[in-house]
């Protein structure tokens, strides 16, 4: 069964001090991995596909990494309007269905 | 603004009722997923449709249902409710059957 793990569930940050959030995954045949940003009270926003193992793509203050059982969010010198919980969801090539992980929820002191 | 509608935003009704949730997608989106999100359960995939037609389903319950109509948009019909129901509802819609989805506001179901 496919299945997303993230950790820590829960992360607070001063502002400005980096650090990474983790996704891991167990899925028969990866078609990609998509993480998320979502406010209080407010959908999902997309912010980064990737699709093989080694790939990294970034905005602003944050970088995805993927390898081959799991990924990275890396937040660099962040700010209090990065708090969010950050999900982490994967698509399998067998079912073409998108599952998401519980999420970790970032706050940024200033 | 993800240019996904749905309505209402709010509902409260009692156990044993049905309601009714509507999603407008984003122009050209063909498909539109659906997730239930409660506290203890993160986001958890209902269904998918691709152009009117069902492509996938997740745990969904039998006493709920969805279809996606000729002008894309998208119902999600929930019955015999019960208290455990109570959850936000989102809708997102995409091109294909992506991973970029496009996510709604959600609409917030409680069940008294």
């Amino acid at each position: 069964e496919d299945q997303v793990t993230q950790s820590p569930e829960a992360l607070r940050l001063q502002e400005g001090e980096s650090s990474s959030l983790n996704c891991s995954y167990t899925v028969s045949g990866l078609r990609g991995l998509f993480w998320y940003r979502q406010d209080p009270g407010k959908g999902p926003e997309f912010l980064f596909t990737l699709y093989s193992a080694g790939e990294e793509k970034e905005k602003e203050r944050l970088k995805a990494t993927l390898t081959k059982k799991e990924s990275f969010l890396h937040i660099t010198a962040p700010k209090p309007e990065d708090s969010a919980t950050y999900l982490c969801a994967v698509t399998s090539s067998n079912t073409g269905k998108l599952i998401f992980g519980q999420g970790t929820t970032l706050q940024v002191k200033p | 603004d993800s240019g996904v509608t749905q309505t209402p935003k709010h509902l409260i009704t009692a156990t044993g009722q049905r309601v009714t949730l509507r999603c407008s997608p984003r122009s050209g989106d063909l498909s539109v997923y659906w997730y239930q999100q409660s506290l203890d359960q993160g986001l958890q995939f209902l269904i998918h449709y691709y152009n009117g037609e069902e492509r996938a389903k997740g745990n969904i319950l039998e006493r709920f249902s969805a279809q996606q109509f000729p002008d894309l948009h998208s119902e999600l019909n929930l019955s015999s409710l019960e208290l455990g129901d109570s959850a936000l509802y989102f809708c997102a819609s995409s091109v294909q059957g992506a991973g970029e989805l496009f996510f709604g506001e959600g609409s917030r179901l409680t069940v008294l």
